[in-house]
């Protein structure tokens, strides 16, 4: 199964700040997400994007998507210390059963107060 | 709303023991249940979709023997891990989703297993 690759790995940035994070995919979607986790806990759902859709808004949240690029990012605007955590995008491939997800390696932001 | 809990959190345990974890969905019937192995600053890899009242799927590579998944009830599923050995150590997490929520998977806050 495919597997997204977010770039880049690790992000560190000031508060205030906005944050941008890109994932890019290699098959056939029907939709992407970008999910959150903070250390050593769950994940929590952000955004998700359709096939069809290309920019989608959720407070703070810009996600995007290109699909002839197999390719996703994820903005964050006005960064602030809570915001401080590994962001994953995950990819439910066409043809997947069940509403699989197949997540990528991770970016790990940090924002400095 | 959508509020999904593991049980237990963490668990140490010594090398041979099996070591159930729980997985329940709070405010909502989960029809799947998704159990995923998550290795330090590494992704998320699933392991087996599980489907109320049926057997669970597991990928490639996963060994259905060792790593038991029960889908008894639409608010829990349990996995167990047999005869676990130091290499099964790691953060296991679980997801719930149902035909409502459709593409949308809501996350427990993991157990961390570590065997000695």
């Amino acid at each position: 199964s495919q597997q997204g690759e977010e770039d880049p790995q690790a992000l560190s940035i000031q508060e205030g700040e906005n944050a941008t994070m890109n994932c890019s995919y290699k098959t056939s979607i029907n939709n992407l997400q970008w999910y959150r986790q903070n250390s050593g806990r769950g994940l929590v759902h952000l955004i998700l994007i359709r096939s069809n859709e290309r920019e989608k808004h959720s407070g703070r949240l810009r996600v995007t998507l290109d699909t002839s690029k197999k390719s996703s990012s994820l903005l964050i605007t006005a960064s602030r210390a809570a915001d401080t955590a590994s962001y994953f995008c995950a990819t439910e491939d066409s043809g997947a059963g069940s509403y699989q997800l197949t997540f990528g390696k991770g970016t790990k932001l940090s924002v400095i107060p | 709303g959508a509020v999904v809990s593991q049980h237990p959190s963490w668990v140490i345990c010594k090398s041979g023991t099996s070591v159930k974890i729980e997985c329940r969905s709070l405010d909502f019937q989960a029809t799947t249940m998704f159990w995923y192995r998550q290795f330090p600053k590494q992704s998320l890899m699933l392991m087996a979709t599980s489907n109320e009242g049926s057997k669970a799927t597991y990928e490639q590579g996963v060994e259905k023997d060792k790593f038991l998944i029960n889908h008894a009830s639409l608010t829990l599923s349990t996995l167990t891990v047999t005869s676990a050995h130091p290499e099964d150590s790691s953060f296991y997490i679980c997801s719930a989703t149902s035909r409502e929520m459709r593409e949308t998977q809501y996350f427990g806050p993991g157990t961390r297993l570590l065997v000695l």
